[in-house]
């Protein structure tokens, strides 16, 4: 619907666990983002990622490693992850920076770590 | 650091009633963008204002941008159970990075 799809929709793991969220763009953008999402929290911008290259990393712990093989599709590798990481993961793109164009957000990636 | 603070945090209403959220930024915005994020869903941009004491509508939405630049708000006039959801607010901080108010959140009384 949006033309970023995110997959999967739902995800329990364990604090030894690894695995991979991802995130694909159909609308030729060119940046694309990591959202964080917690109860009650302003969203947190994890990654940015401008035409492959990362631009931006707010000092989001080693736990989480992004990867972009190409300007339509982001993921996010996860391993020995906290309960605390427990939160809903957002994959967006832009066609320019966000500062001065609109955000397209996926379905989100709802998260739980046992 | 630049911050972006929003209220109220929650607000009930009966359907028919009106409904108003508020952003006020620590620094002044190039220009600030308002999104709808509906229960279980994910944020939807609805617009995004640029000039100083903008206002813009969409059907019953109406986005106004203050004259300093540092402060907006949007008015929902007669309420509907499509508009429940939580709204947000942005501002940039940088090239590619927005700074969110916490949201606030329609409820519609039953």
């Amino acid at each position: 619907e949006t033309g970023v799809t995110q997959t999967p929709r739902h995800l329990v793991m364990g604090m030894t666990n690894k695995k991979s969220l991802k995130c694909e763009q159909h609308l030729g953008h060119n940046a694309m983002y990591w959202y964080k999402q917690s109860a009650k929290k302003p969203l947190e911008l994890m990654f940015v990622y401008n035409f492959k290259e990362q631009t931006e990393n707010n000092s989001v712990p080693s736990r989480f490693s992004p990867e972009c093989p190409n300007s339509s599709h982001l993921f996010l590798h996860l391993h020995t992850l906290q309960p605390e990481d427990s939160a809903l993961y957002l994959c967006a793109s832009s066609h320019r920076g966000v500062g001065d164009t609109e955000a397209f957000f996926g379905q989100g990636t709802r998260l739980t770590v046992v | 650091g630049q911050q972006v603070m929003q209220i109220p945090q929650y607000q009930h209403v009966q359907e028919g009633e009106d409904f108003t959220t508020y952003c006020n930024s620590s620094t002044t915005l190039s220009n600030i963008q308002w999104y709808k994020q509906r229960p279980g869903g994910h944020p939807v941009f609805l617009i995004q204002l640029v000039k100083s004491g903008e206002v813009k509508k969409q059907k019953r939405l109406t986005f106004q941008f203050g004259e300093a630049k540092k402060n907006s708000s949007l008015h929902i006039t007669a309420t509907q159970t499509t508009d429940v959801g939580t709204y947000f607010c942005a501002g940039p901080w940088s090239n590619y990075q927005l700074i969110w108010g916490a949201g606030t959140k329609l409820i519609i009384k039953p």
